[in-house]
């Protein structure tokens, strides 16, 4: 169960849009479309933006999108907002009821 | 409305146990599978265990497998995390967190309400 492989941060300025990557393997991100997405603020808990890819939650804005290419899977925040400037987590379902989450990726906003 | 609080943490000493609890509240929660995730300090989110609905699956990650053991009680609405043999590198946030299910045998796997956490530290 290694950590799913997330870039330690990325930036962009107010109204662009970042794109985030999560690698795993063809045991989990390549092998199941289970992959979702969290926002953290520090001190807080996670709250959850995208699941199954590409979908999102009643309430969290169509500015965060999802998608997977083979064992990679992408979050992009478009119209980047300075409350957007957090930490987000992959995870993907990791087969027998198992789940990797990445190594998180800090999104600043310039 | 639905909420999550965990409670239970402390400071203990490796080698020790100490038993958190999650309370569930403003929904079926007999539907819903049951995650424990956690986080070090200054460290990333890391998946600890699952349990199904009814109680009868239980799965583990690697670094807790032989050491903790997830169970409920779907009459208290609460899910617990026994953690024995604790070592320093278990000193985390746990959270935890409830995963809906997708059809009557299976969930969605994804977590979509999470407590606010408790922390454990486990020092000397």
């Amino acid at each position: 169960q290694s950590a799913l492989t997330q870039p330690r941060s990325v930036s962009g300025s107010p109204g662009q849009s970042v794109t985030i990557s999560c690698t795993g393997t063809n045991s989990d991100v390549g092998d199941y479309n289970y992959v979702s997405w969290y926002q953290q603020h520090p001190g807080k808990a996670p709250r959850l933006i995208i699941y199954d890819v590409s979908k999102r939650p009643s309430g969290v804005p169509d500015r965060f999108s999802g998608s997977k290419s083979g064992n990679t899977a992408s979050l992009t925040i478009s119209g980047l907002q300075a409350d957007d400037e957090t930490d987000y987590y992959c995870c993907s379902y990791a087969g027998t009821n198992t789940f990797v989450f990445g190594t998180g990726t800090e999104v600043t906003v310039l | 409305q639905v909420q999550l609080v965990e409670s239970g943490g402390g400071v203990v000493q490796p080698g020790r146990s100490l038993r958190l609890s999650c309370a569930a509240s403003g929904f079926t929660f007999t539907n819903y599978a049951m995650h424990w995730v956690r986080q070090a300090p200054g460290k990333g989110l890391e998946w600890v265990a699952l349990i199904w609905n009814d109680g009868s699956n239980k799965y583990y990650g690697d670094s807790v497998k032989g050491r903790f053991t997830i169970s409920r009680d779907n009459s208290k609405h609460t899910v617990y995390l026994q953690m024995n043999s604790l070592k320093a590198e278990d000193t985390a946030v746990y959270y935890c967190a409830r995963d809906p299910p997708r059809s009557r045998t299976s969930y969605y796997y994804f977590m979509d309400v999470w407590g606010e956490g408790t922390t454990v530290s486990v020092s000397s």
